[in-house]
């Protein structure tokens, strides 16, 4: 089936600038999204690009995307505690919103 | 608006045993769909919707049932439990415009098959 791969963990300094990177091999993938879940809750929807763009910025949050390289990064803006969560990527393929997720990326933001 | 409702929250059951998630959303989206979650694997699509009346499987779908007798509820039917099973199932909602991508995540069901 189409994979989608992210690094398992990620530690940074309160402060500075997170860069979580996610590849995927589906280069039919109509969006792409991040997710954020937070220990015992359920996903909460971060931000997505559509597949003809190559950056998005929403406050913090920049999101890049290379189709010829089908890779995604969501990079987050001076990282503050409330960060430290897990970051799953996802693309979405024709209709009916199905989701292919990534393994997803433990963010531990240390003071 | 209380979203995507999952019930229960928490189940254990024992091999054999029957039990059925219940997953209700009051947004009136079309497309309903199940994943389970499972340490280092991220999320895997069970079984979906994309309308009352029909249903799909998705990545996982041995072992599950389910079925969409209104826009509203989606329930997963494990017919038969086994320790394999064991994980935690969240259902999840979206609606069919273009222009409205998020999908709505349930609180999750955590299951244990002993």
């Amino acid at each position: 089936g189409e994979d989608v791969e992210q690094s398992l963990f990620l530690s940074v300094r309160e402060g500075d600038s997170s860069v979580i990177n996610c590849t995927y091999t589906d280069s039919s993938s109509t969006y792409l999204y991040w997710y954020k879940q937070e220990p015992g809750a359920g996903l909460q929807l971060l931000t997505y690009i559509f597949s003809n763009m190559d950056m998005k910025q929403d406050q913090r949050l920049t999101v890049l995307l290379n189709k010829k390289d089908k890779h995604l990064s969501l990079r987050i803006a001076d990282t503050q505690t409330g960060d430290s969560a897990i970051y799953f990527c996802a693309n979405q393929r024709g209709g009916g919103n199905k989701l292919t997720f990534g393994t997803g990326t433990q963010l531990k933001v240390e003071l | 608006n209380a979203g995507v409702t999952q019930t229960p929250k928490f189940q254990v059951l024992k091999t054999g045993q029957s039990m059925t998630l219940q997953c209700a959303q009051d947004m009136n989206h079309e497309y309903m769909s199940w994943y389970r979650q499972d340490p280092g694997m991220g999320l895997r699509l069970i079984h979906y919707s994309v309308g009352a009346g029909i249903t799909d499987q998705g990545e996982v779908p041995n072992g599950y049932n389910v079925s969409r007798s209104t826009t509203e509820d989606f329930p997963l039917r494990l017919l038969s439990a086994a320790p394999s099973q064991t994980s935690v199932y969240f259902c999840a909602s979206s609606s069919r415009d273009r222009g409205q991508n998020e999908a709505f995540f349930g609180q999750g069901t955590r299951l244990t098959v002993v």
